[in-house]
This record gives C-alpha cells, structure tokens and sequence, in this order.
C-alpha cells in the first residue's frame, strides 16, 4: 500500500460544479498536509496546506482534513476551465521535515 | 520574478552523455530539494541540502547522479552516462525551513535521453 493514495482521474466537471478531489494516507504521525496544483509540463504550485483536522479555507478552495478516516479533501467552488489542472496532495511528517510524501495527482477537468 | 527557477527548461542528450541541471532557490530559503516526476506519477524525492550540506539521499539517486550547493544558494543536479531511463521532469523546490515545511518549486528541466 503507497502512503498517500489519489485516484487518478481523470475527473470531468461542468464549469460552475464543486468539486471534490481526495486523498488517503496509511501513516498516523503527527503530520501535515498541502495541496498541490500542476499545469502540463509545469511545476507544482502550492495551494493550500494543513496542519489539524476540520477545515481551511481560501477563496474558492477548503482544505479538508479527517485525522480519524485518515482521509484529506480539496474542495473547489465555482470551478473555472482554468481549474483544469492535475492537482496532487503531499504528506509531511513533523519528525523528518525535509521529505514529502506525494499522491500520484488527480487530473481535473473543468468544461466549459 | 523571486520564484524558484530552473535552467534549462529542456534539455535533449544522447545516451551516455553527461548533463547539468542547475536551480536558483527563492533568496532567503535555506533548504533546497531536489525531485524527479515521471507522467502521471507525483515527485519522487531525489536529494536535499540544509544552507551548502546535503542532508539526505534517496535510494533512487544512484551514484550517477550528484549534486552540489556550495554556497548555500544556487544547486547544480549532475548526472553522468546519462540513461533512457533517466528521462524525466527534473523539479528543484526551496523552504525557508522549521516548522513550516512549505516547499515552493521551479518549472523543472525536462530531459529526454535518446
């Protein structure tokens, strides 16, 4: 079992929907979380990170966290054809805090 | 621009030859990454540098590969022989460090080894 799992995608959406992209993760460190968005042939951007459960908000993105699922969510409101994006989410533990523990990324596709 | 960049942004070589990938971290960050994505695959963590020390290396990084930051700013990526299978996105990240390990990449270097 890899550490952080993300489905693949791709992920279709009309323009306007929510969407919904997730992760799961196997280690119960005490950890944090970030969400990452790629462009094609582009580095990663950081879009948000998390360090406790509940959620975090930013504009049209929350960050969602379930310490007790093991589960974390990246939610997008008012999706845009400038979403489209492969949006990849990253563990880091407190205790080795130079490594990154990726998901494959979720690619997302917004119609117009 | 004050982001991460990376140089070149392409990079086409021959089996066997030798290529240098060189990143400029943010100017205040202290730590500097280095990973490699292949398609439809997230980073893989290659190798990091606390300041001009580097801390880690990750199995992948065979002794083809080296890589240096002597003086604490900019890093140079090498790899010798180079190989089909190094083809890649070549990603170079930085974080101020502490706490807040909140890493920042450049646009990378795509090799392709033919």
């Amino acid at each position: 079992q890899k550490e952080v799992e993300q489905d693949p995608g791709p992920l279709s959406v009309p323009e306007g929907a929510i969407v919904s992209l997730n992760c799961t993760y196997s280690n119960s460190a005490f950890q944090y979380f970030m969400w990452y968005r790629q462009y094609s042939r582009k580095g990663p951007e950081l879009l948000m990170y998390t360090y406790s459960s509940g959620n975090k908000e930013d504009g049209r993105f929350t960050a969602q966290v379930d310490k007790s699922s093991k589960y974390i969510s990246l939610f997008i409101r008012d999706s845009q054809p400038s979403d489209s994006a492969t949006y990849l989410c990253a563990r880091g533990l407190m205790d080795s805090n130079y490594q990154l523990i990726w998901g494959a990324g979720t690619k997302l596709i917004i119609k117009p | 621009d004050t982001g991460v960049s990376q140089d070149p942004r392409h990079k086409i070589t021959k089996r066997g030859q030798n290529v240098t990938f060189r990143c400029d971290p943010i100017s205040e960050h202290n730590r500097l990454y280095w990973y490699r994505q292949t398609l439809g695959q997230g980073p893989e963590f290659l190798t990091y540098f606390q300041n001009e020390a580097q801390l880690e290396k990750s199995r992948l990084l065979s002794d083809r590969f080296s890589a240096e930051r002597p003086k604490g700013s900019f890093s140079t990526l090498e790899i010798q022989r180079t190989e089909q299978g190094d083809s890649a996105m070549y990603l170079c990240a930085s974080s101020l460090g502490g706490q807040q390990e909140t890493q920042y990449f450049g646009p990378g270097t795509r090799l392709l080894v033919l």
